[in-house]
């Protein structure tokens, strides 16, 4: 199984601070890397995938990089709706695992 | 529009069963992939199963290899994850998610509401 590995666990941040996530895969792959957002309560909601293609309706401040096993996710201006949690998600293989999430907060 | 709606709110008692049910609409059923993920509380995203709707092959994650069985029903388009032997670590909200069959990249585009099963005696 490919292991996903998400750094920082959490983070603190203001309004219009720019933010960012890495995740490390345990062997490489292209562009089959995928990027959620959870919000309390809700389902997790698809903002990114296959690296850096955005989900259609989501925001442009959203965006990301990477290759082989190092993925970034970026967000330019963080918005008081983007205090959440953050996943990555590899579809290289099956089973499709996850990062084990990045909680950004208010600071 | 795309829908997933999933059963509602389950309690059993350990060692029971659960059947959780995930029915797709405003989509042709057979052309995307349903998997499950379950999400124990306050905890992170944990794959569990992949159907394909088209011919009903499914992949089970290791862990819950022997506990869970996933169907579906074409005439309803309706994908049933079935949970058995049920134990406390199993409470969690648990989702349905589709992925596109035929593209070239693969990713969980649209989420069902999530099923909430609590397990205590």
């Amino acid at each position: 199984d490919i292991q996903m590995t998400q750094s920082p666990s959490s983070l603190s941040a203001s309004v219009g601070d720019r933010v960012t996530i890495t995740c490390r895969a345990s062997q490489s792959f292209t562009t089959y890397l995928n990027w959620y957002q959870q919000r309390p309560g809700q389902a997790p909601k698809l903002l990114i995938y296959a690296v850096s293609s955005l989900q259609t309706g989501v925001p442009s401040r959203f965006s990301g990089s990477g290759s082989g096993t190092d993925f970034t996710l970026t967000i330019s201006s963080l918005q008081p709706e983007d205090f959440a949690t953050y996943y990555c998600q590899q579809s290289y293989s099956t089973p499709r695992t996850f990062g084990q999430g990045t909680r950004v907060e208010v600071k | 529009q795309v829908q997933l709606v999933q059963s509602g709110t389950e309690v059993k008692k350990p060692g029971a069963s659960v059947k959780v049910s995930c029915k797709a609409s405003g989509y042709t059923f057979t052309k995307y992939f349903l998997h499950w993920v379950r999400q124990a509380p306050g905890q992170g995203l944990e794959w569990m199963a992949i159907i394909n709707p088209r011919d009903g092959s499914t992949t089970y994650a290791q862990k819950f290899q022997g506990r869970v069985t996933v169907t579906r029903d074409t005439s309803t388009s309706t994908v049933y994850m079935d949970l058995s032997s049920l134990r406390s670590e199993d409470t969690a909200m648990f989702y349905c998610a589709r992925e596109p069959a035929e593209m070239d990249t693969y990713y969980f585009d649209y989420w069902g509401q999530g099923t909430l099963v609590t397990v205590s005696s």
